[in-house]
């Protein structure tokens, strides 16, 4: 049973536009949720976070959305970039049990 | 060296070898994590230490041994693999077991 899901194996977005990554997750439990970022040969890298008692994160480039109710986070990326293209991980974890729970990624393709 | 090495990068072995996998962080972090990463598959965790104890273990095969030396150091003992255990394993680390993980690049593993 997938706890965190990520519907959406790949998304192309031409540079410059808005990339919106999906997330769903069924454990209402979890409380703190988090996005990697994995380029081909590399490790994922971790790119931003967001608590449960908030429901938007801003870094830069990158805002992450949190809605409980729908239990969906979302990243967007705005303006993309060439450099974005990788593949894209959503994570959670919950009080009591800190381990992450990673999707299976959406790979990003930014169109020049 | 920065951040999270992995060694070797990449492993072939037939399924009677013994080998190990190396993992080791320079950024002064109290815990560390073995995932295992399958073609379409999310990441899954297999090991977490914190403090160098082990106080993690997914359901993993007794045929992937880890040993946590100390606080920078972590191995992953491989031994009498099968070729569904052909996958790359990242290693991970931590400020305490909540925070945000920083990966290492991965070692590829091929079992033959």
């Amino acid at each position: 049973d997938q706890q965190v899901k990520q519907n959406s194996p790949s998304l192309s977005v031409q540079e410059g536009r808005i990339s919106i990554l999906n997330c769903d997750y069924t454990n209402s439990m979890f409380d703190y949720f988090l996005w990697y970022k994995k380029y081909p040969a590399e490790g994922p890298t971790f790119l931003i976070s967001i608590s449960s008692i908030k429901d938007k994160n801003e870094d830069g480039r990158f805002t992450v959305f949190l809605n409980k109710s729908a239990k969906h986070l979302s990243l967007h990326i705005v303006p993309s970039q060439p450099g974005d293209s990788a593949v894209y991980f959503c994570a959670a974890s919950n009080v009591g049990n800190e381990k992450l729970t990673f999707g299976t990624g959406t790979r990003l393709t930014i169109i020049p | 060296e920065t951040g999270v090495t992995q060694t070797p990068r990449h492993l072939v072995m037939g399924m009677t070898n013994k080998k190990s996998l190396k993992c080791e962080q320079h950024l002064g972090h109290n815990a560390m994590y073995w995932y295992k990463q399958s073609a379409k598959k999310p990441l899954e965790l297999m090991f977490v230490y914190s403090l160098e104890e082990r106080v993690e273990n997914n359901s993993v095969p007794s045929r992937f041994s880890p040993e946590c030396p100390n606080s920078s150091h972590l191995f992953l003992h491989l031994h009498t693999l099968q070729p569904e255990d052909s996958a790359l394993y990242l290693c991970a680390s931590s400020q305490d077991r909540r925070n945000e993980q920083f990966f290492g690049p991965g070692t590829r593993l091929t079992v033959l």
